[in-house]
């Protein structure tokens, strides 16, 4: 079983709102990551979880707040967001990351994504 | 740094000819390889990768990809386009810390 969940499918908020995205995968990986993409481009990296904690950041604004409260789960915080920052939002995981060594083999495994629209 | 091109950001094809979508990367050290589908709405799919051994690779759905070294090149093929295989199509490479990156991406459209 390959499957990544993510919830809701679909979000809209406004600018002022407070919500949060979930993405669970039962796999046993151990890294999960946070992709934004925009229409017709490919996904950009936000965030990288190892272990449970952040290895990655990719100088994303503080209006986006990530966690990783178990080895399964990984949610993204969302407040006082843009209209520019609607996109669908993918949530990734992947193997055992090795902390001290290059890994390149570890296949990346994507959720449906989450579409949001900032009003 | 690596970097991904994909040649045609769409290509068109009738049901039933052959699929080539191209795929071309530049990197320091020996890269690995993969291919996503993306359906409307939806998240990627792996398709297939490339990692060691034979560089002829076969993924679902009746795609293969071949890594030439030479040619840096990691083009993706199937033999017989059918009307599902409509969508977006993405090449990526892993170098170190297993991040990847992307190209920009093909549009497929399958015309009956």
């Amino acid at each position: 079983d390959t499957e990544v969940t993510q919830t809701p499918k679909h979000l809209v908020m406004g600018m002022t709102n407070k919500k949060s995205l979930k993405c669970e995968q039962h796999m046993g990986h151990r890294a999960m990551y946070w992709y934004k993409q925009k229409a017709k481009k490919p996904p950009e990296l936000m965030f990288v979880y190892s272990y449970e904690k952040l290895s990655i950041n990719e100088s994303v604004p503080s209006r986006f707040s990530p966690e990783c409260p178990n080895s399964s789960l990984l949610n993204l915080h969302l407040h006082a967001l843009q209209p520019e920052d609607s996109a669908l939002y993918l949530c990734a995981s992947s193997q055992d990351p090795d902390r001290g060594q290059v890994i390149k083999k570890q296949t990346q495994y994507f959720g449906p994504g989450t579409r949001l629209l900032v009003l | 740094a690596q970097s991904v091109t994909q040649l045609g950001s769409h290509v068109s094809v009738s049901e039933g000819a052959l699929v080539l979508l191209r795929c071309n990367y530049s990197s320091s050290v020996p890269p690995y390889l993969f291919w996503y589908v993306q359906y409307p709405n939806q998240g990627l799919q792996l398709l297939l990768k490339y990692t060691t051994g034979a560089t002829l690779v076969k993924g679902i759905n009746g795609f293969e990809a071949e890594f030439k070294k030479s040619e840096t090149s990691f083009h993706l093929t199937k033999p017989s386009a059918h009307m599902s295989d409509a969508a977006e199509y993405f090449c990526a490479v892993s170098e170190a810390g297993n991040m990847l990156t992307f190209g920009g991406g093909t549009r497929l459209m399958v015309k009956p």
